[in-house]
């Protein structure tokens, strides 16, 4: 998985609790994406970074926030965690957005109860 | 709007058979079209990419892909199927107008029958 690790790799939380997913990656790629993948929605993208502390919205950006202080690593906050965020979320990198391939994180499922 | 199309939720071929995965886009200019697969509990790997050039691209575990401009297709295609390549695969666009993000279509699952 092209030296992208995410951690937790399972998590169960309860309703309005906050959650912090952890993607890091060895290969010093510029760009760093979250996305959460779902039965019948495919694969949204809920925030990007295109540099250190340089993050922007996705399509599904609502009740999510993003950090990234070093290349190599992007966090994403569920600030007051809903089950409508259960999910499975997937870290990606690229060295240029679009344009180029993404490499994809083994994913961490999430469980809001 | 711009989109992608995966038409079929899922795909059944017996082993040995040539297998297709339909994939239909919808962008504004030049497309960058994309093939990635998912094995259960797995995350995404890439199989091939369409830049520009060569209408047929070759990729990853004997599969290729035909990029067809007039009927905006890049139907993925492998000559003989295995059980192994049973997974899901997604199909995905650059957005050119919108800061080159990915547009992904929803996933075929592929089945491939001893």
């Amino acid at each position: 998985d092209a030296g992208i690790t995410q951690s937790p790799r399972h998590k169960v939380t309860e309703t309005g609790t906050p959650v912090t997913l952890r993607c890091h990656q060895t290969e010093n790629h510029r760009y760093m994406y979250w996305y959460r993948q779902d039965p019948g929605h495919g694969l949204r993208l809920i925030h990007y970074s295109y540099g250190v502390k340089d993050t922007d919205k996705g399509e599904v950006s609502d009740g999510y926030s993003v950090s990234r202080s070093k290349t190599e690593d992007f966090l994403l906050t569920l600030e007051s965690a809903t089950s409508s965020q259960t999910s499975v979320y997937f870290c990606a990198i690229s060295e240029i957005t679009g344009y180029d391939t993404q490499y994809f994180g083994p994913g961490t499922r999430l469980t809001v109860l | 709007a711009q989109s992608v199309a995966q038409p079929e939720d899922q795909v059944n071929v017996a082993e040995g058979n040539p297998l297709t995965v339909k994939c239909t886009y919808s962008v504004s200019g030049n497309p960058y079209l994309f093939w990635y697969v998912q094995y259960p509990n797995r995350g995404l790997q890439f199989l091939l990419k369409y830049i520009t050039g060569d209408n047929l691209v070759k990729g990853s575990y004997g599969f290729e892909a035909e990029f067809n401009k007039s009927q905006t297709s890049f139907h993925l295609k492998k000559p003989s199927a295995l059980v192994s390549d049973s997974a899901l695969y997604f199909c995905a666009v650059v957005n050119a107008g919108n800061n080159r993000k990915l547009i992904w279509g929803l996933g075929t699952s592929l089945a491939v029958n001893p």
